[in-house]
């Protein structure tokens, strides 16, 4: 069993609607917890970070964690064309070591 | 721009045959982290030094190895290629300290062994 599940999709949304993206994990010595976004043929780019349990919002973007569920969320509302990339969690224990997800592509449609 | 520079963009080369990876960090940086990122793999984590010294390994071959030089640019050594090393190489950085969870990635470098 991988140490971090996320669906590869592909998801496909129209224009406007709200996109949630959500990984599960195994081990509860995960600390940090983040939410990397990857356009095509780029390297990743750090897009929201938490350390514990809750919610935390910039802008269109929440990241959600319940630790007691091991289950990390995504959401972007009011998503947009531009919003179109693979979207990684990536999560962090003791040493500085990112475990990633598989990554989710997700296409808005105009 | 992350400001992470990755050289080269691409790289074609044969199996059997051995290539250099360059990595520049961001000014002011002392990590420098290498990951993998394959179709079926995913971005996986091979190794961090921080201010010239290994600081964490993950599912790194022996056939590969890294250094971070004084400068702190890095290096990631690939020997004896196979087919399946063809991938995505990716270095990242941070400063190492209190944000060290925030971690800026290259443009990366493409392998391609035929």
């Amino acid at each position: 069993q991988k140490e971090v599940e996320q669906d590869p999709g592909p998801l496909s949304v129209p224009e406007g609607a709200i996109v949630s993206l959500n990984c599960t994990y195994s081990n509860s010595a995960f600390q940090y917890f983040m939410w990397y976004r990857q356009y095509s043929r780029k390297g990743p780019e750090l897009l929201m970070y938490t350390y514990s349990s809750g919610n935390k919002e910039d802008g269109r973007f929440t990241a959600q964690v319940d630790k007691s569920s091991k289950y990390i969320s995504l959401f972007i509302r009011d998503s947009q064309p531009s919003d179109s990339a693979t979207y990684l969690c990536a999560l962090i224990q003791g040493a500085q070591k990112l475990v990633f997800g598989q990554g989710t592509r997700l296409t808005i449609n105009p | 721009d992350s400001g992470v520079t990755q050289t080269p963009k691409h790289l074609i080369t044969a199996t059997g045959q051995r290539v250099t990876l360059r990595c520049s960090p961001r000014s002011g940086d002392l990590s420098v982290y290498w990951y993998q990122q394959s179709l079926d793999q995913g971005l996986q984590f091979l190794i961090q030094y921080y201010n010239g010294e290994e600081r964490a390994k993950g599912n790194i071959l022996e056939r590969f190895s890294a250094q971070q030089f004084p400068d702190l640019h890095s290096e990631l050594n690939l020997s004896s290629l196979e087919l399946g090393d063809s991938a995505l190489y990716f270095c990242a950085s941070s400063d190492g300290g209190s944000t060290f969870y925030e971690q800026f990635f290259g443009p990366g470098t493409r392998l391609t062994v035929l």
